[in-house]
């Protein structure tokens, strides 16, 4: 299996544009994980599906950040419009169930730089 | 507030010594992980301990658990340069699916 895939890689942009970034889950894992890291703040957990519902976006940020999963092999996240303080690396991970001692595959993540 | 915390934040061995890290909670948990970080990739699962379980080992890697410390250790023996990494535990929060991640332990091993 190829992992968790996640596009683009790094994505550099002006403050006010629309960013989206994609993850496609490892094949037959049912929950998937948006995550985003900073020095300051660390590794926050943004939004959690759970077969492709959306289960949990208590950890969005404001109403700028939204998230998508269509199909069980796709989501997306979605910044718009983009903030400096949006700059970060955003993982997406994937786990066979969300249950509580279940192990998160990550991405290679997405490093963000909002100009 | 971070549910788990490293300590320390930065550690710097030469190769072949063990690093030991170090991971302190605040509530009650029936599960720790591990996890790896190179830098600039994602994060790698190391190794689960659960709540009834006081030590796990794999490979050159061993994980203690103290619930009544509400604390954990993470040794990796005989370090080589390909250790050199970030180490996070993570901790499940009371009730729910959510891992919090600790700050992260930064592991330098010179060759």
């Amino acid at each position: 299996d190829a992992g968790v895939i996640q596009s683009p890689r790094h994505e550099v942009t002006e403050m006010g544009q629309e960013v989206t970034l994609r993850c496609k889950p490892i094949s037959g894992h049912n929950s998937l994980f948006w995550y985003r890291q900073t020095m300051m703040r660390g590794l926050e957990l943004l939004i959690y599906f759970n077969n492709n519902v959306p289960i949990d976006d208590s950890g969005m940020p404001e109403d700028r950040f939204s998230a998508k999963m269509p199909n069980a092999s796709f989501s997306t996240l979605k910044i718009q419009p983009s903030e400096p303080r949006d700059s970060a690396v955003y993982f997406c991970a994937s786990s066979l169930e969300a249950g509580r001692a279940d192990t998160q595959y990550f991405g290679p993540g997405t490093r963000l730089t909002v100009l | 507030s971070q549910q788990g915390e490293e300590d320390p934040q930065a550690l710097s061995i030469q190769e072949g010594e063990n690093a030991t890290m170090n991971c302190s909670y605040k509530t009650s948990i029936n599960n720790l992980q591990w996890y790896r970080q190179n830098s600039g990739r994602g994060l790698v699962h190391l190794i689960l301990i659960r709540s009834n379980e006081r030590e796990k080992h794999s490979g050159r890697l061993r994980v203690t658990l103290d619930t009544s410390k509400k604390s954990s250790s993470l040794l990796i023996t005989a370090s080589r340069a390909a250790d050199t990494a970030s180490y996070f535990c993570a901790t499940p929060t009371s009730g729910t699916y959510k891992y919090i991640f600790g700050t992260g332990t930064r592991l330098k091993v010179l060759a």
